[in-house]
């Protein structure tokens, strides 16, 4: 089984203020990192694939590093807002592992 | 565009009997892939077809469980006999270009065995 690892579990953040969130996962044989985001009583959403060390990908207040040599990615959210209330789920495609493992996520609460 | 189409919503049935999960792709999508979420494991794989092959069913709880994709527009998830164990969020998920795509959930199949 891949291992992946989020932190922190949850955290609740002020409207208004910036959070990150990390990955970590095996750097060895690295294919792919994918972030999701979900929503409760919803489907995961795609925000980012990422597959290239150093890539930085962005949409909207949210974007996302990767660091394929140590083995972890950094999603930054700019000025949260409510909506953003939602937990994040990382996927690192590699390891060995040619398959989508999903870690068990940071859980956000933005607080008006 | 239609997304991942799944079906029955919802399912309640009880120990023993077999339940039959359903997923349309979105078109053109080469790689479907079946996951449960459980408060436990959380998002767990069970297996991921590519061009209608299983490439991967090591995440397959068990031999109660089975998984086929006769063409590109349709699988099922089946579970016989079906077990209180086995409730959960089932969700199929479709990929443009296979593991280093996006995938797109459904909205997954609330199963409930008593």
């Amino acid at each position: 089984i891949l291992n992946v690892e989020q932190s922190p579990q949850s955290l609740h953040v002020q409207e208004g203020d910036s959070t990150n969130f990390t990955c970590s996962f095996p750097s060895s044989n690295f294919y792919a990192l994918h972030w999701y985001r979900w929503e409760t009583a919803k489907s995961p959403e795609a925000l980012f694939v990422m597959t290239l060390n150093g890539d930085e990908k962005k949409k909207g207040r949210i974007s996302a590093t990767l660091n394929t040599k140590e083995g972890y990615s950094y999603l930054y959210i700019k000025g949260s807002q409510p909506e953003d209330s939602a937990t994040y789920l990382c996927a690192p495609v590699g390891g060995g592992y040619q398959k989508v493992t999903f870690g068990t996520g940071t859980k956000l609460q933005v607080i008006p | 565009d239609a997304g991942v189409i799944q079906s029955p919503r919802h399912e309640v049935t009880e120990m023993g009997q077999e339940v039959t999960l359903r997923c349309k792709p979105i078109s053109g999508h080469n790689s479907l892939f079946w996951y449960r979420q459980t408060m436990m494991r959380g998002l767990e794989l069970l297996i991921y077809f590519n061009n209608n092959v299983p490439i991967d069913d090591s995440g397959m709880p068990e031999d109660r469980f089975s998984a086929k994709m006769p063409n590109a527009s349709f699988s099922t998830l089946k579970i016989q006999p079906s077990e209180p164990r086995d409730s959960a969020v089932y969700f199929c998920a479709s990929s443009l270009m296979g593991i280093a795509g996006e995938l797109f959930f459904g909205e997954g199949s609330r199963l409930t065995v008593l």
